[in-house]
């Protein structure tokens, strides 16, 4: 099964500063990346993927790496809002695997 | 438009009963999952519908749950004799296609809660 860590379990920053998650996976058939954002009470939700012949993608506020020699990816956030306080989960998926697995997450914490 | 709806959103039930969660996934979605989100537990895949292809039901984790999918639309997840260790979030996802390059959209989940 797919392994995937992340290198941050908390993550506290000051509003308006730029916030960086990292995730690791161990399944070098992992083609397709996702991230999501979970806010507590509520379902995972949607903020950008990347596929692995890409190695940035860019969306709004948002811009997600890929290396995969090392396996790793990364969420950048610009200008952290207080709505940006969530758990942020990497789901690394490939192949015919349709089955995603998140890790533990990583807490953002944004203060005013 | 009208994302993944689930209900109910809450469900407290004694040990021993049965529960029934709903799922409607976005329309036009071919692709209906169900997972369950636990603490310490992570996110853990019960069961894939894709069309009208037999579903994936390799993670149900016992014969007390089963699914059903009506009309390639809505779905629902039941546990039967609920116990307290199926205490959790239920989670719905839908996708464009049953394919793995395609982002799976959840719902809010259903938090069960077994006494």
């Amino acid at each position: 099964g797919e392994n995937v860590g992340l290198h941050l379990p908390t993550l506290s920053v000051q509003e308006g500063d730029n916030s960086i998650i990292n995730c690791a996976y161990s399944n070098s058939a992992s083609d397709y990346f996702i991230w999501y954002k979970q806010e507590s009470g509520k379902g995972p939700q949607f903020i950008i993927d990347i596929r692995s012949n890409m190695d940035k993608r860019q969306g709004q506020r948002v811009t997600v790496l890929l290396n995969k020699t090392v396996k790793h990816l990364s969420l950048q956030i610009a200008a952290t809002q207080p709505g940006d306080s969530a758990v942020y989960f990497c789901a690394p998926t490939g192949g015919s695997n349709y089955k995603l697995t998140f890790g533990k997450g990583t807490l953002l914490t944004v203060n005013p | 438009g009208a994302g993944v709806s689930q209900s109910p959103s809450n469900k407290v039930t004694e040990k021993g009963k049965d529960v029934e969660l709903r799922c409607d996934p976005i329309s036009g979605h071919t692709a209906l999952y169900w997972y369950r989100q636990s603490l310490g537990q992570g996110l853990e895949f019960l069961i894939y519908f894709q069309g009208n292809s037999a579903p994936d039901k390799s993670g149900l984790p016992s014969d007390r749950f089963s699914a059903e999918r009506t009309g390639g639309s809505v779905s629902t997840l039941t546990i039967q004799r609920t116990q307290q260790e199926d205490s959790a979030v239920y989670l719905c996802a839908s996708s464009l296609e049953g394919v793995s390059r395609q982002p799976q959209h959840f719902g809010d989940g259903t938090r069960l809660s077994i006494l």
